[in-house]
């Protein structure tokens, strides 16, 4: 059964700092990796989407990367704002024809950014 | 385009109580799904439909049934409310894989519910 951690659980940092979020996932055989932003009270926001071929995907200040053999990924925030400030989750989606896009999400990273 | 729409927003039920959770999508798409979401445990799949007409079960089915009344709209039944099922409830539509940004998931904004 694909199992998907993120670390750090929770993460603070000063405004302007680049930082690191961390998701790996225990079986490799994915279709693709997504990223994901929630803010309180709120639904999620997709964010970055890499299929299984890709090696990294970039939009504005954040970039994922993906190394599928070794089961991991990282979205990296460069000079990273307030706004910033929100739950990150990743989703593997498994490969297989069957799999309809059904997501495995780990249980994110809460990230504040602070002036 | 609204996107994914759900209703109601938040809701208290009784145990035993019976309610639909209602789900509307704009924008064409195939797949339809719903997520429960709880603290430590993530989002996990209740079920999902690949297609119109067609339904199948996610990760965690027990208690729940749905309905792909159409292309746009799929609801999400408890029938006999239980204190478990307190959570907060995701749908989410995908598009055609390999069609434009067919493979990204479009989240709605969650309905609360909480059984007493």
């Amino acid at each position: 059964k694909q199992e998907v951690t993120q670390i750090p659980a929770a993460l603070s940092v000063p405004e302007g700092e680049n930082l690191v979020l961390n998701c790996s996932f225990t079986d490799s055989a994915i279709y693709n990796l997504q990223w994901f932003r929630q803010d309180p009270g709120k639904g999620l926001t997709s964010l970055l989407l890499i299929q299984s071929s890709q090696r990294e995907q970039t939009s504005g200040r954040l970039n994922a990367s993906l190394d599928k053999s070794s089961g991991r990924s990282t979205l990296y925030i460069a000079a990273s704002q307030p706004g910033d400030s929100a739950t990150y989750l990743c989703a593997v989606r498994p490969a297989g024809g069957t799999s309809y896009g059904k997501l495995t999400f780990g249980q994110g990273t809460i990230l504040t950014v602070h002036p | 385009n609204a996107g994914v729409t759900q209703t109601p927003k938040f809701q208290v039920l009784k145990t035993g109580q019976s309610m639909t959770l209602q789900c509307a999508q704009d924008m064409n798409h195939n797949s339809m799904y719903w997520y429960r979401q709880d603290p430590g445990m993530g989002l996990r799949l209740i079920y999902y439909s690949a297609s119109e007409g067609t339904t199948d079960k996610g990760e965690v089915p027990n208690g729940y049934n749905v309905s792909r009344l159409n292309k746009r709209e799929f609801s999400l039944r408890l029938e006999s409310a239980a204190p478990s099922q307190t959570s907060v409830y995701f749908c989410a539509s995908r598009g055609i894989p390999g069609q434009g940004t067919g493979e990204t998931q479009y989240f709605g904004p969650g309905t609360r519910l909480l059984v007493l």
